[in-house]
């Protein structure tokens, strides 16, 4: 069936280095989402992307959408300690449209 | 907040027994999921309602079924509950429930001893 990858399953980093997760659809998605869950929090929207190649920045956040539109990346510049949490990303499931299909997301951890 | 509430924020119950985890969704909103996220996992997606009608169904168990009432709240009923059936449960709403954006409730966290 429809998969979404998600790579890496942890990231630890050094408060200010960078971050980046990966996503990688086995098909081609008409959209992909991301989402935030802080620890012991529920998942937040962050932003949808919806057209080829398309770049979108919030703040320090910079979101790709690839060519091919099967895979993003999220990427976070000089990392602060409120970045901590789980990134998701998830994308239309192509058959009916009704749900999401999740990536296992990316936990990003700040060493202390 | 995202405007979705869930009850209970927490229930803690023995094995063989049955729960039911309640959800409103944001207003307006006419689509409902239930997703189950175990303990440092990803999120499982359960069940879809839309407007009252199931639209879409993922890994749910038969012990588990939901329904969603013409006032729109949603209702997932657990039964014959056990160990590994411990995990948050959370709820999300959609306008129209066709892959948008989902606006996720606070959670039920369920703690089946």
């Amino acid at each position: 069936g429809q998969q979404v990858m998600q790579i890496p399953q942890y990231q630890h980093v050094q408060e200010g280095e960078d971050f980046t997760t990966y996503c990688n659809s086995s098909t081609t998605l008409s959209n992909i989402q991301w989402y935030k869950q802080r620890p012991g929090g529920h998942p937040v929207f962050l932003i949808q992307l919806v057209k080829s190649g398309e770049v979108k920045k919030q703040k320090r956040l910079t979101f790709q959408f690839g060519e091919a539109k099967k895979n993003s990346s999220l990427h976070i510049t000089a990392t602060q300690t409120t970045d901590v949490g789980t990134y998701f990303c998830a994308g239309p499931e192509r058959d009916s449209n009704y749900q999401l299909i999740w990536g296992a997301g990316t936990k990003l951890i700040i060493k202390p | 907040d995202s405007g979705v509430t869930q009850t209970p924020k927490h229930l803690i119950t023995a094995t063989g027994q049955r729960v039911t985890l309640r959800c409103s969704p944001r207003s307006g909103d006419l689509s409902v999921y239930w997703y189950q996220q175990s303990l440092d996992q990803g999120l499982q997606f359960l069940i879809q309602y839309y407007n009252g009608e199931e639209r879409a169904k993922g890994n749910i168990l038969e012990r588990f079924s939901a329904q969603q009432f013409p006032d729109l709240h949603s209702e997932l009923n657990l039964s014959s509950l056990e160990l590994g059936d411990s995990a948050l449960y959370f709820c999300a709403s959609s306008v129209v429930g066709m892959a948008d954006t989902q606006y996720f409730g606070p959670g039920t966290r369920l703690t089946v001893l």
